[in-house]
């Protein structure tokens, strides 16, 4: 019940195309849900978070959907460019405070 | 990185050997935390701090201890290395452990146990 659940584990995306990355998980007590962007040779670092009472949150070219009753949430990035080839971590955040995370999903923008 | 640096950024050392890693941060957060980060499994939180001398256990806490004598500094102790603890470990600050609050993270250290 303490799972996050990511998919895909890697991911290929054309420039200007639309890269899309899920989430699942059980825990209906999770209460925030963070995305989290790691370039190589540095910590992660928060990109875009939403809460369990809005079904969409965006942030420029980066869309947080989240669907409660699947108990799932995607994260968006339209328009991708180069630039945001990284890996990216869903998290979530339940009752004892604790982010609980996601694999990772590697992203390659081709040029 | 938000004020947080990590010592060593590099170490190998052998198992058995102990091993402490340093964690220190510049804005006066109350809460750190350490986590160990490993393909295929995301981060894993090891321990974290809610202020000077308290500390609690996280997910993956077994043969690691910590200790944080003064706010800003946050030790992460490996008192007997094995291999399995081959990993990167990120130290992250945090100003609130409330519901909405970011985590900042340090820039890792990777640790090879041979």
């Amino acid at each position: 019940q303490q799972q996050v659940k990511q998919s895909p584990q890697s991911l290929i995306v054309q420039k200007g195309g639309i890269s899309i990355i899920n989430c699942a998980y059980e825990n209906t007590a999770f209460d925030y849900f963070p995305w989290y962007q790691q370039f190589p040779g540095k910590g992660p670092a928060l990109l875009i978070a939403i809460r369990p009472d809005v079904s969409e949150k965006k942030e420029g070219r980066f869309t947080i959907s989240f669907n409660k009753s699947a108990k799932q949430f995607s994260l968006h990035i339209m328009d991708s460019q180069p630039g945001d080839s990284a890996t990216y971590f869903c998290a979530a955040k339940g009752s004892n405070y604790q982010l609980i995370w996601g694999a990772g999903t590697k992203l390659i923008i081709k040029p | 990185d938000a004020g947080i640096t990590q010592s060593p950024r590099h170490k190998v050392t052998e198992t058995g050997t102990p091993v402490t890693l340093r964690c220190h941060q510049t804005e006066n957060h109350r809460y750190m935390y350490w986590y160990r980060q490993d393909p295929g499994h995301g981060l894993r939180l090891i321990h974290y701090s809610y202020g000077v001398k308290d500390t609690d256990k996280g997910e993956v806490s077994d043969g690691y201890s910590v200790s944080r004598s003064k706010t800003e500094d946050f030790l992460l102790t490996l008192e007997s290395a094995t291999s399995s603890q081959t990993s990167v470990y990120f130290c992250a600050i945090s100003e609130s452990i409330q519901v909405y609050n970011e985590q900042f993270f340090g820039p890792g250290t990777r640790l090879t146990v041979l």
